[in-house]
This record gives structure tokens, sequence and C-alpha cells, in this order.
């Protein structure tokens, strides 16, 4: 099946410092979503990319549909400690029943 | 709005009971899905379904059973829970593309 990879499974940044993060595939995907898990909550969308090469940003999240659309990436710049979580991409393929695909997640730390 | 609510948060099942985690929506969606996450493991699918009365396998569906009878409602059942089940559950829906999620239910088996 369809397989997202991001690496690594941590990452430690100091607080005011960007992150970026990517998100690849062997597959085509017609859409990538970045969601944000909380601790003890469910994920939530930060952004959906619907169109290869598209950029989108939501605050300080940018995030680019990959020319390929095999790969996104999501930006956090200027980072403060509630930016602490697990990124989560996904992606879905092509096809009308193709479902999405998450990666394995991307836990953030923010050191004050 | 409540969106996707999730029921019981917590539970401790024994190996070889039974029980049915609830998932309702109140957003009209026609898919739903449950997903379970283990530590580094991202989420895998379990079920899903396009609509009443339709469901499907997902990546990791032995153990588990599904049923969708409204468009509300997609609850997940355990027949016999063994400690491989334990784990964080997500149900999900959406209507095209974007999942939302409940909260999670944090089962453990012992």
């Amino acid at each position: 099946g369809q397989q997202l990879n991001q690496s690594p499974q941590s990452m430690f940044i100091q607080e005011g410092e960007d992150v970026s993060m990517n998100c690849t595939s062997s597959s085509i995907f017609n859409t990538w979503l970045w969601y944000k898990q909380d601790p003890g909550e469910g994920p939530v969308l930060l952004i959906a990319l619907y169109k290869a090469g598209e950029l989108t940003s939501n605050g300080r999240l940018t995030a680019q549909f990959g020319i390929t659309r095999k790969d996104s990436f999501l930006n956090i710049s200027a980072s403060i400690p509630s930016d602490v979580g697990i990124y989560f991409c996904a992606g879905r393929g092509q096809g009308a029943n193709s479902k999405l695909t998450f990666g394995k997640g991307i836990t953030l730390s923010v050191r004050p | 709005n409540a969106g996707v609510t999730q029921t019981p948060k917590f539970r401790i099942l024994k190996i070889g009971q039974s029980m049915t985690l609830q998932c309702t929506q109140d957003m009209n969606h026609n898919y739903m899905y449950w997903y379970r996450q283990d530590p580094g493991m991202g989420l895998k699918l379990i079920y899903y379904s396009v609509g009443a009365g339709i469901t499907d396998k997902g990546e990791v569906p032995n153990g588990y059973n599904v049923s969708r009878s409204t468009t509300e409602d997609f609850p997940l059942r355990l027949e016999l829970a063994a400690p491989s089940q334990t784990s964080v559950y997500f149900c999900a829906s959406s209507f095209q593309i974007v999942a939302f999620f409940g909260q999670g239910t944090r089962l453990t088996v012992v």
C-alpha cells in the first residue's frame, strides 16, 4: 500500500527558532494534509493542499505541495512552547476510492 | 457544535472481554473511520465506512468489527480483547477529503 515517510521521529528546537518538516512518498498524491496532535487529544487539521506547487500559510505555518506530487513540507516560524505536539502528514492518492494515508508523525519539542 | 464524539475516553479490559467503542458525529458526513494509534507508529486504519450500511476493512481489521446503521454512528466492536489491542483509538469523519477526529479512547487490555 501507499506509505508516507516522515523523519526524524523527534525534533528538539529552541523557542523562537524556525523548523521545517518533510513528508515523502513513492506514490503520487492528489491531496496533502498536515495535522497537529496535542497530548491527549485527537489530530487537528492545520493546512490542506490540493494542487501541485501550492503554497499555503496559516499564521506562522506554511506548507507546500511538492511539484512532483510525491512530497510536501511544513514550516513553522518563530516557534513558541504551544507548538509542541505530534505533526502528521497525510495524503490521498489517485482514484475515487482512495483513502487518506498517514505518516508516522514527528514529535516536536520546544525548549523555552 | 460537537463534531466527532467518542465514548468512553478510557477503559481497562481483561483479556477475552468484549466491548464497543462508540462514535457519533453531527456534521452529516458520509465517510467515517476508525484508527488506532500506537507510540511512534502513526495512525493505522482499522475500518471505514462510505455511508450508512456500507463498511470496509482498512489496514489492521483483525480482531475488530464495525457497523453503520445510521449516518451519525459508527461503533467499533472488540469481541475477544487481546493485549495487542492496547492502544489509543480515534474515530474520524469526513465529507470529502479532510478528516475530523474525535478525542480518542485509550484502551488497555490486561
